[in-house]
């Protein structure tokens, strides 16, 4: 089946602008989660959804940043005010929501602030 | 707080050469252990956990409690093995995995 999907695979933006970054999980998969990898980083963990509801957001550096889950599907990473250090890969995974289930990994958006 | 430490930024061996990829990590808890793996132009996968205690690709993970380890090893590295790997830890209840800033391992023929 599709795995998880990602769009727009990049995005240039200008500082001060507001972007939208999306995510399509796999089908069926009630967990969702959204990290950020900077260059010569791993992945760091930005936020989690159980549903439409958003489990843990701790990982959000500021109030810039915000996600929404509304029908428990699709993701929507908001971005306001961008700042050129928010340049960096965007990526989503999706599991089913067990412990310690595998989570799949979308191809990732990469944001560029000029 | 939960980290994972992976000391080596890059590897190189030689094919057929036995593999160490090293990750340690801090947890207070009783943590699940991941390796991830990317390769060229393609996402992020998971390679194996060590709750499946299984082999992928011919890799295999122990956790060491005592030395806070899940190193990554391989007998016979190949070509194809060339990538970039992650370790990545999960603990508590929802799932979030920390991960190392990852080792780029590069298999030389």
């Amino acid at each position: 089946g599709a795995g998880v999907s990602q769009t727009p695979s990049n995005k240039v933006t200008e500082k001060g602008k507001y972007v939208e970054l999306r995510c399509d999980p796999i089908s069926g998969h009630t967990a969702l989660y959204w990290y950020r990898q900077s260059l010569g980083q791993g992945p760091e963990f930005l936020i989690y959804f159980q549903g439409t509801g958003a489990a843990d957001d701790s990982g959000l550096p500021n109030d810039r940043f915000f996600a929404v889950r509304p029908e428990g599907s699709v993701s929507t990473l908001k971005i306001q005010r961008t700042e050129r250090g928010d340049s960096a890969v965007y990526l989503c995974a999706s599991s089913r929501g067990l412990a310690y289930d595998t989570q799949y990994f979308g191809p990732g958006t990469r944001l560029t602030v000029l | 707080a939960q980290r994972v430490t992976q000391p080596e930024k890059l590897l190189s061996v030689f094919k057929g050469a036995p593999v160490e990829l090293k990750c340690n990590y801090s947890y207070s808890g009783s943590p699940e252990l991941f390796w991830y793996v990317q390769y060229s132009r393609q996402r992020l996968q998971l390679l194996l956990r060590h709750i499946s205690r299984e082999s992928i690709k011919g890799f295999t993970a122990d956790l060491n409690k005592g030395e806070t380890s899940f190193h990554l090893k391989k007998p016979f590295a190949q070509e194809e093995d060339s990538a970039m790997y992650y370790c990545a830890l999960s603990g508590g209840s929802n799932y979030k995995l920390t991960f190392g800033k990852g080792t780029l391992l590069t298999v030389n023929p």
